[in-house]
């Protein structure tokens, strides 16, 4: 059974500083998606992974995605109060089907 | 202009009676999924359909029921039988082919089951 775990599951960021959410998963997969959640919204999609290596940034996010090692991670620099959200990674396993991690909840503070 | 709508936005439900959600896309999309998330968690996969007239149970299928007679339809039935009917449920659909597979998600139904 694929396992998706994020790490960690809630995150308290000071502005101006830099932080990192982990996503590791337990089987191979080419593909990884980071979406972002507003209290009680739907999801955006932030990046589209697909392949060892990759490296997408927007704004203040990079995402970038190790298959070897199944980890992804997403890197917030110089944190600001409009990216207080909750981020989930989803692994596509068989037949294009996504497996979610539990969601870190950030929260971005003065 | 394209997207997935849901609907209603907020259901209320006694126990004991289905309810059936709306989930309708305009982006000429040909697979389409349902999804629940509970508090605090991440989103656990329902039903999928990848065709129109077909569809697959996901990991939590039990007590739901679906259908896809067209394309750009995918309701979802919560049935008495589903013992923890409250949650969020969350529509999405992607598109075949591509180099992406990226889903693309609606808005969502709170249910609330009293």
């Amino acid at each position: 059974e694929l396992k998706v775990e994020q790490n960690p599951l809630f995150l308290s960021m000071q502005e101006g500083k830099n932080y990192t959410i982990y996503c590791n998963y337990s089987t191979t997969s080419d593909r990884l998606y980071w979406y972002r959640q507003d209290p009680g919204k739907s999801l955006e999609s932030l990046f589209v992974l697909l392949s060892n290596g990759a490296v997408k940034q927007e704004g203040r996010l990079m995402a970038s995605l190790d298959t070897k090692a199944r980890l992804s991670t997403l890197h917030i620099t110089a944190a600001v109060h409009d990216l207080s959200a909750t981020y989930f990674c989803a692994v596509e396993v068989g037949d294009y089907k996504l497996s979610f991690g539990a969601g870190t909840t950030v929260t971005v503070r003065a | 202009d394209g997207g997935i709508t849901q609907s209603p936005k907020y259901l209320f439900r006694k126990e004991g009676q289905n309810v059936t959600l709306s989930c309708e896309q305009n982006l000429n999309h040909d697979a389409m999924y349902w999804y629940r998330q509970d508090p605090g968690q991440g989103l656990r996969l329902i039903y999928y359909s990848q065709i129109v007239n077909d569809f697959q149970k996901g990991d939590i299928a039990e007590g739901y029921s679906v259908s896809r007679e067209k394309k750009e339809s995918f309701p979802l039935t919560v049935t008495s039988a589903q013992k923890n009917p409250t949650a969020f449920y969350l529509c999405a659909s992607r598109r075949a082919g591509g180099i992406t597979h990226e889903q693309y998600f609606g808005p969502g139904t709170r249910l609330t089951v009293t």
